[in-house]
């Protein structure tokens, strides 16, 4: 099975701006979750989806926004860009453990974005 | 909540030393636990998982085990080779919270020739 795929894997914008990332999770995988890594904070959780609803949302402002689709892609998307939000995007998308009813999350190689 | 506690990094060994980072975790329940690596420039890579109690999981020469009763999954591996070198997290899934997998903050690994 192909992992999952994430795009730009690159981008660099200016402040104020507004950007959309995309990712495209396992086949059969429906939830998808983002997340922010920084070298200060370390890996934050932003929201995941499931079957195109937001199930759960980390402690992020307004700016930062998702959506799902039918097929399980999904995109966020982050408005007004302040230099804070450079940083490594991460996708991970989930497998739900049989047994336990647990999560298996799988990443993608992430976007990596600059804010000047 | 959940949480995951790590040792702090940096950890730098020479090549073929006896590698340990400890992970501790708080969780209502019985959560699944892991351990991702994270390589240069990558996204983090699944290493290996334990779903329930005395569970060793193991990969690439890493091991891990799950202990209930002292809240821990530390990592270990016998020899460390430079290839080795990289950022671990430790991470559970499961128990109470809101959030699909809970992580540690990474323990950056560094190992010399």
């Amino acid at each position: 099975k192909a992992g999952v795929t994430q795009t730009p894997r690159y981008l660099i914008k200016t402040r104020g701006q507004q950007v959309t990332l995309s990712c495209s999770p396992i086949s059969g995988h429906r939830s998808v979750s983002w997340y922010q890594q920084t070298p200060g904070q370390g890996l934050q959780f932003l929201f995941e989806y499931f079957s195109e609803t937001q199930r759960n949302k980390g402690n992020f402002p307004g700016r930062f926004s998702g959506r799902q689709f039918s097929n399980s892609r999904s995109e966020m998307n982050v408005s007004t860009l302040e230099l804070g939000d450079s940083a490594l995007y991460l996708c991970a998308s989930s497998l739900v453990l049989q047994r336990t009813g647990h999560y298996e999350q799988y990443f993608g190689p992430g976007t990596r974005l600059t804010v000047t | 909540g959940n949480s995951v506690t790590q040792m702090e990094g940096p950890v730098t060994l020479s090549e073929e030393a006896f590698l340990t980072i400890n992970c501790t975790y708080t969780a209502t329940g019985y959560p699944s636990l892991f351990w991702y690596v994270q390589y240069p420039g990558e996204g983090l890579q699944l290493l290996l998982k334990a779903t329930k109690a005395d569970d060793k999981g193991s990969n690439k020469g890493f091991e891990a085990t799950y202990r209930k009763e002292t809240t821990s999954f530390h990592l270990e591996k016998g020899s460390v080779q430079v290839s080795d070198s990289a950022v671990y997290f430790c991470a559970l899934s499961g128990g109470s919270g809101n959030t699909p997998l809970v992580f540690g903050k990474g323990t950056r690994l560094s190992v010399i020739a």
